[in-house]
């Protein structure tokens, strides 16, 4: 079947300004992540959501970010007034389930904030 | 907070060779352990996983250890070949509970020489 997707894969953005990054998880899974990565770096865990539960936000590294999920399916990851520090692949994973379920990954977006 | 430690950030070996990954986590109450494969431009991609109630996994050429005790897992791959090039990923569940929250360690880039 069908894997992540994200879209778009690329985004070049002016400081200041805001970007959506889109994430459509593998049908049926209740999990949704969001995962930065910068050039040569580990994975940084940003956010999740599981089911109808409160998302888990407790990753996010500013106000300036933030995530929903709706119809439990579809994730957009806002980021605001975008800074150069942002620059890096936003991947994007699900997972059916939590607590020790494989988390799948998108290709990620990866942003460029000139 | 929370963190996962990974060693070395770059390891090469000689066609045929083993190599081995090493990580330590901080969370006593990390109970998953999976380990990710990311070659050039493409996603991470689950290779292995343990989980606490276990000491060693085997899969083919690949095998995980934990010792809980001491905080630590290691990655072994036996008879290395060419396609075993890549960034590889430790990662441990964060904090009690049925949680799927992942640290993810620096990341080690394996080279295997022909």
């Amino acid at each position: 079947g069908a894997g992540v997707s994200q879209s778009p894969s690329n985004k070049v953005t002016e400081k200041g300004k805001d970007v959506e990054l889109r994430c459509d998880p593998i049908s049926g899974h209740t999990a949704l992540y969001w995962y930065r990565q910068s050039l040569g770096q580990g994975l940084e865990f940003l956010i999740y959501f599981q089911g109808n539960s409160a998302p888990d936000k407790s990753g996010l590294p500013s106000d300036r970010f933030s995530a929903e999920r709706t119809g439990g399916s579809v994730s957009t990851l806002t980021i605001q007034r975008t800074q150069q520090e942002d620059s890096a692949v936003y991947l994007c994973a699900s997972s059916l389930g939590t607590g020790g379920k494989t988390q799948y990954f998108g290709p990620g977006t990866r942003l460029l904030v000139l | 907070g929370e963190n996962v430690e990974q060693h070395p950030s770059t390891l090469s070996v000689q066609e045929g060779d083993s190599a081995v990954i090493k990580c330590t986590y901080s969370d006593s109450a990390s109970n998953y352990f999976p380990w990710y494969k990311q070659e050039l431009g493409k996603r991470p991609q689950l290779i292995i996983d343990i989980r606490s109630n276990v000491g060693e996994k085997k899969d083919q050429r690949i095998a995980v250890t934990l010792n809980k005790t001491a905080k630590h897992f290691s990655l072994h791959i036996t008879e290395t070949q060419p396609e075993d090039s890549a960034v590889y990923f430790c990662a441990a569940s964060m904090g009690s509970g049925n949680t799927g929250k992942l640290i993810f360690g620096q990341g080690t880039t394996l080279q295997v020489k022909p």
